[in-house]
C-alpha cells in the first residue's frame, strides 16, 4: 500500500542545536518530494522540495536528504531557533491516473527548547 | 500581495445545518484543493479541481460539496451528511508543478 509515515511524532530540541526530521515512503513511484511547516492555527507553509532525481537538496537553513534505496527522506534544520517550533509534514507526489496524487505523513512536532 | 484566503477562520455550526467555507485566490493557479486536518493525522484530500467547472472527489469526499465556477474561488459545502464535521479546514491552490500553497484555515465547531 501508499503509506508516508513518520519514525518520531515528536522532537524536542535545544536552540541551536541541529534538528533531524525523519520520513519513509512506501510507493517507490513517487518522483517528488516536499517538507512543510505548520504553525499552530495556520496553514501549512512549503519549506523545499525534492525531486527523485537528486539525493541532496540545500536551502536557507535546511537540507532535505533523499534515500531511495531505503525509502527515506530526511529534513535537516541548523541551528534551530525557538522560531522553528511547529509541525513538519513531509509528502510525496506520484502519478495516479491520469493526476498527481499528494500523499501526506503524520507530521512531527518539533519542539525548541530555549 | 497574492496569495490564499479563507473565510470564516473560525465557524460554529448547529447539527442539521450545511455551512459553506469560502477560498479565494489571486495566484493565478489553476489546481485548487481542500483538505481536512484532524488531531494527530495528516491531510486528508476532501475534493480538488484542476481547471474551471471541473472538479474531482478526493479520499473523504462523503458529505462535502464543492462548485468551481471561477478560477479564482472554490467554496467547499459541509452538508448536514457529513457526520462528524468538526476539523480544521485547509484550501490549497498550485500552478501544477507540485508546490501547494495554503489558506491560513478555518476551523469548523459543530455544537
Amino acid at each position: 500500500g501508499e503509506s508516508v509515515g513518520l519514525h518520531l511524532p515528536t522532537l524536542s530540541v535545544q536552540e541551536g542545536d541541529n534538528s533531524i526530521i525523519n520520513c519513509a515512503y512506501s510507493n517507490s513511484a513517487s518522483d517528488y518530494f516536499i517538507w512543510y511547516k505548520q504553525e499552530s492555527g495556520k496553514g501549512p507553509q512549503f519549506i523545499i522540495d525534492i525531486r527523485s532525481n537528486m539525493d541532496k537538496r540545500q536551502g536557507q537553513r535546511v537540507t532535505v536528504l533523499l534515500n531511495k534505496t531505503v525509502k527515506h527522506l530526511s529534513l535537516q534544520i541548523a541551528a534551530t531557533q525557538p522560531g522553528d517550533s511547529a509541525v513538519y509534514f513531509c509528502a510525496e507526489n506520484m502519478e495516479a491516473g491520469n493526476n498527481r496524487k499528494l500523499i501526506w505523513g503524520l507530521g512531527t512536532s518539533l519542539a525548541v527548547n530555549p | 500581495d497574492g496569495g490564499i484566503t479563507q473565510s470564516p477562520k473560525y465557524l460554529f455550526r448547529k447539527e442539521g445545518q450545511n455551512v459553506t467555507l469560502s477560498c479565494e485566490q489571486n495566484l493565478n493557479h489553476d489546481a485548487m484543493y481542500w483538505y481536512r486536518q484532524d488531531p494527530g493525522q495528516g491531510l486528508r484530500l476532501i475534493y480538488y479541481s484542476q481547471i474551471v467547472n471541473d472538479f474531482q472527489k478526493g479520499d473523504i469526499a462523503e458529505g462535502y460539496s464543492v462548485s468551481r465556477e471561477k478560477k479564482e474561488s472554490f467554496p467547499l459545502t459541509v452538508t448536514s451528511a457529513q457526520k462528524n464535521p468538526t476539523a480544521f479546514y485547509l484550501c490549497a491552490s498550485t500552478r501544477g508543478t507540485g508546490e501547494l500553497f495554503f489558506g491560513e484555515g478555518s476551523r469548523l465547531t459543530v455544537l
